[in-house]
């Protein structure tokens, strides 16, 4: 069975950093792409960025562009994201995701999500 | 800059009943079109890939349509368990969500 846990959630103040971890399990983690997906409070979803099996290809959504670094150890079957000069708008929860195969587009397997409030 | 719109934003309908949700994108995305129910205090679910691709253990009530910049997700008899909101997302560029659709009762 897939399992993914995110952890490293919480409160921060605005301008500071927070890196959030997700470890995969019950699946080949060095086979697959991974991705994070937030929700605001009251709002939809929003993907954040996603990372290809060997790390080679990595995108971003324009709102985290030079502010948030995705990276993941295939040794440890973990995926991070640093998140770097927080806004208040970065309040959401956060799901770590697991692509269909080795590039990302769609997620098909998710966490159950970890919180991060950005607040002073 | 691509724009994926969901319409309509709630839909309200009584179990049994059919439920049709549309997605349109501002562009071709030639078939790249993922829906997922994310139910409150769940993670989201992945239901439909490539446009029409019911995924794994996903129940033959829900299906999807569509090709181009037009989609569409019909569920044919709602089931207690389908209030949810759905959002369609395209990945034929870098991955987009739309707003979604809220389907109460």
């Amino acid at each position: 069975e897939v399992q993914l846990v995110e952890s490293g959630g919480g409160l921060v103040q605005p301008g500071k950093s927070l890196r959030l971890s997700c470890a995969g399990s019950g699946f080949r983690f060095e086979d697959y792409a991974m991705d994070w997906v937030r929700q605001a409070p009251g709002k939809g979803l929003e993907w954040v960025s996603g990372i290809s099996w060997n790390s080679g290809n990595i995108g971003y959504a324009d709102s985290v562009k030079g502010r948030f670094t995705i990276s993941r150890d295939n040794a440890k079957n973990i995926v991070y994201l640093q998140m770097d000069s927080l806004r208040t708008e970065d309040t959401a929860f956060y799901y770590c995701g697991r692509g269909r195969d080795s590039g990302y587009d769609l997620v098909a397997h998710w966490g159950q999500g970890t919180l991060v409030t950005v607040s002073s | 800059e691509l724009v994926m719109t969901q319409s309509p934003a709630t839909l309200s309908v009584s179990p049994g009943e059919r439920a049709t949700l549309s997605c349109r994108a501002s562009q071709n995305v030639y078939g790249s079109l993922a829906w997922y129910q994310h139910k409150p205090g769940q993670a989201p679910r992945l239901l439909i890939y490539g446009a029409s691709i019911r995924a794994t253990d996903v129940p033959a009530r829900f299906s999807g349509s569509g090709s181009g910049t037009e989609y569409t997700l019909t569920i044919s008899s709602l089931q207690s368990e389908d209030f949810a909101t759905y959002y369609c997302q395209q990945y034929d560029q870098r991955p987009l969500f739309g707003q979604g659709t809220k389907v109460e009762i």
